[in-house]
């Protein structure tokens, strides 16, 4: 059974930072992309970034560009989210999530199947 | 940027009735590459349909997708009260990915 466990949520400042992870088991955790998505409170669901099987190619909505990098370390099974310059309108609940397929090919985007129960983050003075 | 808009808002029925969920998009949508997922209470979304009419695994034959280009349709044949949800219909054929803002289905 694929499983998705995120960490690493909490209270923070506007302006600071936080690393999210997301441990998955189930699953050939290397042959698969996979992103983040969020969802702030009351509100519908926003996709963050993805990122390909073996971390090559990442990409990012433009509402955290600049500010988000994910990566992943695949001998671990465990991708991640370092958020910096957090901002209010940041604040949200985080889910990680599987993609279908390496996400290496041309026209690829990403599809989330299944979702991590999510981490939330807070972001308040 | 593709935007997708669901309709209804809020739909209220009850159980046993046929629900029909709309999404409409800005734009064709690549390959009918259209999901839907649904939401409950606490919980992550789960998917659904994917490819506009293929249903994911473990997912009952009472829930069907369909539709192309810029309108697809969620629809469940009878409802059940563990269908009381939010759903959300998503692209995944243009970058970015996008949702739609999400019909809540209500118990009548």
């Amino acid at each position: 059974e694929v499983q998705l466990l995120e960490s690493g949520g909490g209270l923070v400042q506007p302006g600071g930072s936080l690393r999210l992870s997301c441990a998955a088991s189930g699953f050939t955790f290397s042959s698969y992309a996979m992103s983040w998505v969020r969802q702030a409170p009351g509100k519908g669901l926003e996709w963050v970034s993805a990122i390909t099987y073996s971390g090559g190619t990442t990409s990012y909505a433009d509402s955290v560009k600049g500010r988000f990098t994910i990566s992943r370390d695949n001998s671990k099974n465990t991708l991640y989210l370092q958020m910096n310059s957090l901002r209010a309108e940041d604040t949200a609940v985080y889910y990680c999530a599987k993609d279908r397929s390496k996400g290496d090919t041309a026209g690829w985007y990403p599809r989330f199947d299944p979702w991590g129960q999510g981490t939330l983050v807070t972001v308040s003075s | 940027e593709i935007v997708l808009t669901q309709s209804p808002g809020t739909l209220s029925l009850s159980p046993g009735e046929r629900a029909t969920l709309s999404c409409r998009a800005s734009q064709s949508v690549s390959s009918s590459f259209l999901a839907w997922y649904q939401q409950k209470p606490g919980q992550a979304p789960r998917l659904l349909i994917y490819g506009a009419s293929t249903r994911a695994t473990g997912i009952p034959d009472r829930f069907s997708g369909s539709g192309s280009g810029t309108d697809f349709t969620l629809t469940i044949s009878r409802l059940e009260p563990e269908d009381f949800a939010v759903y959300y219909c998503q692209q995944y054929g243009s970058s970015p990915a996008t949702f739609g803002q999400g019909t809540k289905l209500e118990i009548k």
